[in-house]
């Protein structure tokens, strides 16, 4: 099984800042790697596919890039309604998997 | 437009059995595959498995295979997830998910489905 290590747990920023967080997988998984983000007591929605591809309806502030097995999720000039949990999740190996999530509070 | 309606909050106990539902809406007449995620209280996302509606094809994590039953009626547009002995950690929310491959990324979610299990 692929094991995705997101990183950090949690982070808190003041708005506008930028928030960076990582997911690692244990094997190569090409592009395979998408995020979602899940805001308190919500469903989660999906944020970027395959690594950084956008999805429409989604704030460009939003950005997913790959070097190798690392992935990052990138959030801009942070803003209040991106208070949420976010989770990587892999679909190139069965069983899909999803990272741990990150917490992203504002100070 | 994609619609995803599970059913409500259940309330059992340790050794009864369960049946939750999923009501998915036909989209543009392309095919798609039905997922079940868990999410335990307060902790992350887990993928337990998914069924093609077309041909009832249930491709189950490991983690989840013999634990749960995932099953279609393709005449009503419904997915079910099921467990024939419940378990005090079963207790979760199960959120029903889309996907256009089996191993695909989810880009629709239900609103989830809320499991107690406790005497």
């Amino acid at each position: 099984e692929i094991v995705l290590t997101q990183s950090p747990d949690f982070q808190s920023v003041t708005p506008n800042e930028t928030v960076t967080i990582t997911c690692r997988a244990s094997q190569s998984i090409g592009d395979n790697l998408h995020w979602y983000q899940q805001k308190p007591d919500q469903s989660p929605t999906l944020l970027i596919k395959f690594a950084s591809q956008s999805i429409s309806g989604v704030p460009s502030r939003f950005s997913g890039s790959r070097s190798g097995t690392d992935f990052t999720l990138t959030i801009n000039n942070l803003e209040a309604e991106d208070v949420a949990t976010y989770y990587c999740h892999q679909t190139s190996r069965f069983p899909s998997t999803f990272g741990r999530g990150t917490k992203v509070e504002i100070k | 437009e994609v619609e995803l309606v599970q059913s409500g909050v259940e309330v059992k106990k340790p050794g009864e059995s369960l049946r939750i539902s999923c009501q998915y809406s036909e989209y543009n007449l392309m095919s798609y595959w039905i997922g079940w995620v868990r999410q335990m209280p307060g902790k992350g996302l887990e993928w337990m498995g998914i069924i093609y509606p077309g041909d009832s094809d249930a491709r189950y994590s490991p983690s989840f295979q013999g634990q749960v039953t995932i099953s279609v009626d393709k005449s009503i547009s419904t997915a079910y997830l099921q467990w024939s002995t419940l378990k005090a950690s079963d207790t979760a929310k199960y959120y029903c998910v889309k996907s256009m491959v089996s191993l695909g990324v989810v880009d629709f979610w239900g609103q989830g489905t809320l499991v107690i299990v406790s005497s």
